[in-house]
């Protein structure tokens, strides 16, 4: 059974530009949720999508958007970025909506400069 | 607002030696109360749980964790700690019908050969 799967492993960017995190879903999970680790700080909830459909947003800004697709993998879009947005974005994966057990990749190191 | 507190940034211990990693909660209801481990540059490996039932919780690698719903408190302990124990622990708790992690800032934990 593969886990939950991430690429890139790191990324660097310049503040203005746009970027595209994707994450893989372990096999038979329908929900996916993105979380945003700053350094040394815990992760905070961006958002959850479940068969395709936003279900919940945490505290950011529209710039932060995303897409399920129909197998269940998923895509993080940030435009626009700021400095603020360097962190580890991690994505978490989860056999049931109900479930919240969640398996996390491994993360994408996002650098912006 | 809806927080966990992880009060000690460092926790250092003998190997051999009990340990323990606190964890306060501010969320509302009944949450789910989740401990996570991650290692450098890994995402969050999941260690335990609570949902319901006896307030000991056994979970991955010999932890365990106390909850105490007066003390808003979830705990984690270890009978004999190991040197490969040392890693970040974090402490999550989730709403009931929510659908995300409210996480702690983490605790690092260092076990001494």
């Amino acid at each position: 059974e593969t886990g939950v799967t991430q690429s890139p492993t790191h990324l660097i960017k310049t503040r203005g530009q746009q970027v595209t995190l994707r994450c893989s879903s372990q096999s038979g999970h329908n929900t996916v949720s993105w979380y945003q680790q700053a350094l040394g700080q815990g992760p905070q909830f961006i958002f959850q999508y479940y068969r395709e459909e936003e279900n919940g947003r945490g505290n950011f800004p529209p710039r932060f958007s995303g897409l399920q697709f129909p197998n269940y993998s998923s895509e993080l879009n940030v435009n626009a970025l700021e400095l603020d947005d360097s962190a580890l974005y991690l994505c978490a994966s989860s056999p049931r909506l109900a479930d919240n057990e969640q398996f996390f990749g491994p993360g994408t190191r996002l650098t912006v400069l | 607002a809806q927080s966990v507190a992880q009060p000690e940034d460092q926790v250092n211990v003998a190997e051999g030696n009990p340990l323990t990693v606190k964890c306060t909660y501010s969320v509302s209801g009944n949450p789910y109360l989740f401990w996570y481990v991650q290692y450098p540059n890994r995402g969050l490996q999941f260690l335990l749980k609570y949902i319901t039932g006896d307030n000991l919780v056994k979970g991955s690698y010999g932890f365990e964790a106390e909850f105490n719903k007066s003390q808003t408190s979830f705990h984690l302990k270890k009978p004999s700690a190991l040197v490969s124990d040392s890693a970040l622990y974090f402490c999550a708790a989730s709403p009931r019908g929510a659908n995300n992690l409210f996480f702690g800032t983490g605790t690092r934990l260092t076990v001494i050969p």
